[in-house]
């Protein structure tokens, strides 16, 4: 069974300091991670899936990276909006179908 | 417009009482699914399902049942034997593939009171 494993569990930076968030799995194949960001009260909205060892995905400034065993969340020069949990899910196929197991999360506070 | 629609978004059950939370899609989604979310936690599994009049137990399904007679709507229904009922839920669907994913509905607060 698959096992997601993601840390921190809370990171609090500056704005502009920029860091990054870890997901490490472990699976019999992978058949596709992903990333969301979760608001307080709301459902997790998209951002990136990564299929493949050394594919890499961007958007604003978020940047996604996956390796065999983990992926990284990079986030350059963050700002207050940027606050959020981010939770990472790896697809998993099983006799009754496709699952989606997902991490504990990084709840993270960018501060001005 | 198309997306997930989750009802009540907030839900007070007082306890012994079975309570069934509403998902709807019109995404043309085969796959739904159901977590249940405590406070900062992740994401916990009840039940998926693939396929109309079939579905899977999740990592946490005691307690839970589940139906999908139509391919947009997938209840969920707490039961009386689930002894921790109070916590947020989540559903989502996606389509069948490898690397499709998730869409998230905004979520159930239910409370036992």
């Amino acid at each position: 069974e698959d096992q997601v494993t993601q840390s921190p569990e809370a990171l609090r930076l500056q704005e502009g300091e920029s860091s990054s968030l870890n997901c490490s799995y472990t699976v019999s194949g992978l058949r596709g991670l992903f990333w969301y960001r979760q608001d307080p009260g709301k459902g997790p909205e998209f951002l990136f899936t990564l299929y493949s060892a050394g594919e890499e995905k961007e958007k604003e400034r978020l940047k996604a990276t996956l390796t065999k065993k983990e992926s990284f969340l990079h986030i350059t020069a963050p700002k207050p909006e940027d606050s959020a949990t981010y939770l990472c899910a790896v697809h998993e196929l099983t006799g009754g179908g496709n699952k989606l197991t997902f991490g504990t999360g990084t709840q993270l506070k960018v501060e001005l | 417009d198309g997306g997930i629609t989750q009802s009540p978004k907030y839900l007070f059950r007082k306890e012994g009482q079975n309570v069934t939370l509403s998902c709807e899609q019109n995404l043309n989604h085969d796959a739904m699914y159901w977590y249940r979310q405590d406070p900062g936690q992740g994401l916990r599994l009840i039940y998926y399902s693939q396929i109309v009049n079939d579905f899977q137990k999740g990592d946490i399904a005691e307690g839970y049942s589940v139906s999908r007679e139509k391919k947009e709507s997938f209840p969920l229904t707490v039961t009386s034997a689930q002894k921790n009922p109070t916590a947020f839920y989540l559903c989502a669907s996606r389509l069948q593939g490898l690397n499709t994913e998730a869409f998230f509905g905004q979520g159930t607060r239910l409370t036992v009171v």
